[in-house]
């Protein structure tokens, strides 16, 4: 069915990096934008980033701006989210999700999430 | 910017209406009809309820309505059911490409 796949979760220490993958299936991935929204534990919701359905553009929160890098490859139907210089408060589950058809700014799609744990 | 404010929690008995109200500021929620709701299951992918203030994705029961007044948004449930027991997540855009979620609120069914 239609449906997103995160993946690339786990524990890293301060300081360190870590990419995570979302794989999508089922829909025609190019034809929309994508976000990564995380929720760390016992919070709630905090967007993270976004991209085009191309690509081109990417739009960042001030928590991650300069840390983290979205990127997608259309031709693997996978987004990517380049997460470096990792600190404590980076600890939570990372989710895709994907936009409205007509709109960037809801999403009608997401995955179950990864965690991503920094800890030394 | 700061999240979004939300009640963190409310509650209903079946067959009730609840609502859940998500207020933000002149700049989000007030200069833009671009509010959303999920809906989320601990563990489980959150589900998209409401889009753009007041609408209804396909296959999202009608007893989930959106509404906005000034800086405040609103997440009706009418005829309340047990399965509706789950944390609700209200989302606005708030210019400069930018996205503020609220704190979450936790729907208990009595």
């Amino acid at each position: 069915q239609v449906q997103l796949v995160e993946s690339g979760g786990g524990v890293v220490q301060p300081g360190r990096s870590l990419r995570l993958s979302c794989a999508a299936s089922r829909f025609t991935f190019s034809g929309y934008g994508m976000h990564w929204v995380r929720q760390a534990p016992g919070k709630g919701l905090e967007w993270v980033a976004v991209t085009s359905n191309d690509g081109s553009e990417k739009y960042y929160g001030d928590s991650v701006k300069g840390r983290f890098t979205i990127s997608r490859d259309n031709s693997k139907n996978t987004l990517y989210l380049q997460m470096n210089s990792l600190r404590d408060e980076d600890t939570a589950v990372y989710y895709c999700a994907r936009s409205g058809s007509y709109s960037w700014w809801y999403f009608d799609l997401w995955g179950r999430g990864t965690l991503v744990t920094v800890s030394s | 910017q700061s999240a979004l404010t939300q009640p963190a929690s409310v509650s209903g008995s079946p067959g009730q209406s609840i609502t859940i109200s998500c207020t933000g500021t002149s700049s989000d929620v007030g200069d833009f009809d671009l509010v959303s709701w999920y809906q989320h299951y601990p563990g489980k992918a959150p589900k998209l309820m409401i889009y753009e203030v007041t609408k209804r994705p396909s296959g999202v029961s009608n007893r989930f309505s959106g509404s906005k007044s000034g800086n405040t948004a609103s997440l009706t449930i009418s005829g309340l059911q047990a399965e509706d027991e789950a944390d609700y997540y209200c989302c606005s855009y708030a210019g400069r490409t930018t996205l503020l979620f609220g704190g979450g609120t936790k729907l208990t069914v009595l």
